[in-house]
């Protein structure tokens, strides 16, 4: 079956430093690629999609790249602020036969960015 | 922006009680989901709904779950008999089509099972 692999958190940084999030997944066929965020105590926020190879999803400064060949979807941003502290989740999105989508999520990445 | 509401935010109930978590999709949307994350785990898909019946369901989708569009604008997810592994975040999502890939989630129903 589909999955989603992520890098283990907690990931702190200063302000104003790189970010990447690790994202590998394993699918059948070509699914659309996502990256959700979670602020604390709110629900799940879509951030960026990719729908095809060597697409690039970007949103608030965040990019990811659809690599088909190293079945990877990054996220990177070049500065992070104390506002970006959150829990970052990869997932791939499945065409349902019977309607609508599913979404298969990673662990999710806990980001804490300290001045 | 529209938004999915879901409540109550917390529940609390005792093990072997049913519980109704309450949603309500964005008004245009035909496509409903129900999710679920352990504390500390993955976020889960448990269900998807269309057209009035279930379109897909996971194995953790069991007999003591249930859903239902009891109206025009609810979508609720029953648990006849709690138990206390069902103590989880429960995440409500409408999309409006199969193509619109924008998942729209709710903020969240905490389950607490005791």
């Amino acid at each position: 079956g589909n999955s989603v692999t992520q890098m283990e958190g907690p990931v702190t940084l200063s302000e104003e430093a790189f970010l990447t999030i690790n994202c590998t997944y394993t699918a059948t066929g070509y699914p659309s690629l996502f990256w959700y965020v979670q602020y604390p105590g709110e629900g799940l926020q879509l951030l960026l999609k990719a729908t095809k190879a060597d697409d690039k999803g970007s949103n608030k400064g965040f990019e990811a790249t659809y690599r088909k060949e190293t079945t990877s979807f990054h996220l990177e941003k070049g500065s992070v602020q104390v506002s970006d502290s959150a829990v970052y989740f990869c997932a791939l999105s499945d065409i349902l036969t019977g309607g609508g989508n599913k979404l298969t999520f990673g662990t999710g990445t806990q980001l804490k960015v300290e001045l | 922006e529209p938004e999915v509401t879901q409540t109550p935010s917390h529940q609390v109930t005792q093990m072997g009680q049913e519980v109704i978590l309450r949603c309500v999709p964005i008004s245009n949307h035909l496509y409903f989901y129900w999710y679920r994350q352990i504390l500390g785990q993955k976020v889960e898909f448990l269900v998807s709904f269309y057209n009035n019946e279930i379109s897909e369901k996971s194995e953790i989708f069991d007999d003591q779950f249930s859903v239902e569009r009891p109206d025009g604008s609810n979508f609720t997810l029953k648990i006849r008999s709690t138990k206390l592994e069902d103590s989880a975040m429960y995440f409500c999502a409408s999309t409006r089509g199969v193509v619109d890939y924008g998942y729209t989630f709710g903020s969240g129903t905490r389950l607490t099972v005791v």
